[in-house]
């Protein structure tokens, strides 16, 4: 079966500092991999996917993550933390063959003035 | 944009009673999904629906939940005799084609209280 691991329920970070979320997956062949971003009372949004093209997969609002098959990795990063991106992210990945999302367990980002 | 919408955004329901989740999945998409999170766990999968039958469901997807597409915009996730572990948010979502490489659109969730 497979899971995911996001290190890290809550990290806090300075404005305008770096953001890395990490999340592991453990698969027996490369999945599908997603990163979705929730914020307070609303659903979830996609950041960006990894679909087997480019290794590094940038998304929206400046966000990026990077697909590393030897470390079973794909952490979430941005180099300058606005108040904005203050939400949960979530990690998914989803089997080549199925329909469901498996997620992690979310981390809460505190952005600091 | 076009989005996936949710109804109600909370459910106050008795233990054993029938409750009704209500979805309206965006307009051209053809796969519809129901999620659930209980407070503090991970967001996870309940079913997935195609061509008006099931197509995926979980281990928690058992006979007191059902899912209907009763007309051409609505997307029900029903629990027949509510248990206090129902308590939880649920999510629907959609996607326009086949999985996997095709996003799922999200909706706001329910809160889903179970006294």
């Amino acid at each position: 079966a497979q899971s995911v691991t996001q290190l890290g329920s809550h990290v806090s970070v300075s404005e305008g500092a770096l953001v890395l979320l990490r999340c592991n997956y453990s698969s027996s062949v490369p999945p599908y991999l997603f990163w979705y971003v929730q914020y307070p009372n609303q659903g979830l949004q996609l950041l960006l996917k990894y679909t087997s093209a480019a290794t590094l997969v940038k998304g929206i609002n400046g966000f990026e993550a990077e697909f590393k098959k030897s470390e079973t990795s794909f952490h979430l990063t941005k180099p300058s933390a606005h108040m904005s991106d203050a939400a949960e992210y979530f990690c998914a990945v989803r089997k080549a063959a199925g329909n469901k999302l498996t997620f992690g367990g979310g981390t809460r980002v505190l952005v600091k003035p | 944009e076009p989005e996936v919408t949710q109804t109600p955004s909370h459910q106050v329901t008795q233990m054993g009673q029938e409750v009704i989740l209500r979805c309206v999945p965006i307009s051209n998409h053809l796969y519809f999904y129901w999620y659930r999170q209980i407070l503090g766990q991970k967001v996870e999968f309940l079913v997935s629906f195609y061509n008006n039958e099931i197509s995926e469901k979980s281990e928690i997807f058992d006979d007191q939940f059902s899912v209907e597409r009763p007309d051409g915009s609505n997307f029900t996730l029903k629990i027949r005799s509510t248990k206090l572990e129902d308590s939880a948010m649920y999510f629907c979502a959609s996607s326009e084609r086949s999985p996997p490489k095709i996003e799922q659109f999200f909706g706001p969730g329910t809160r889903l209280t179970v006294l």
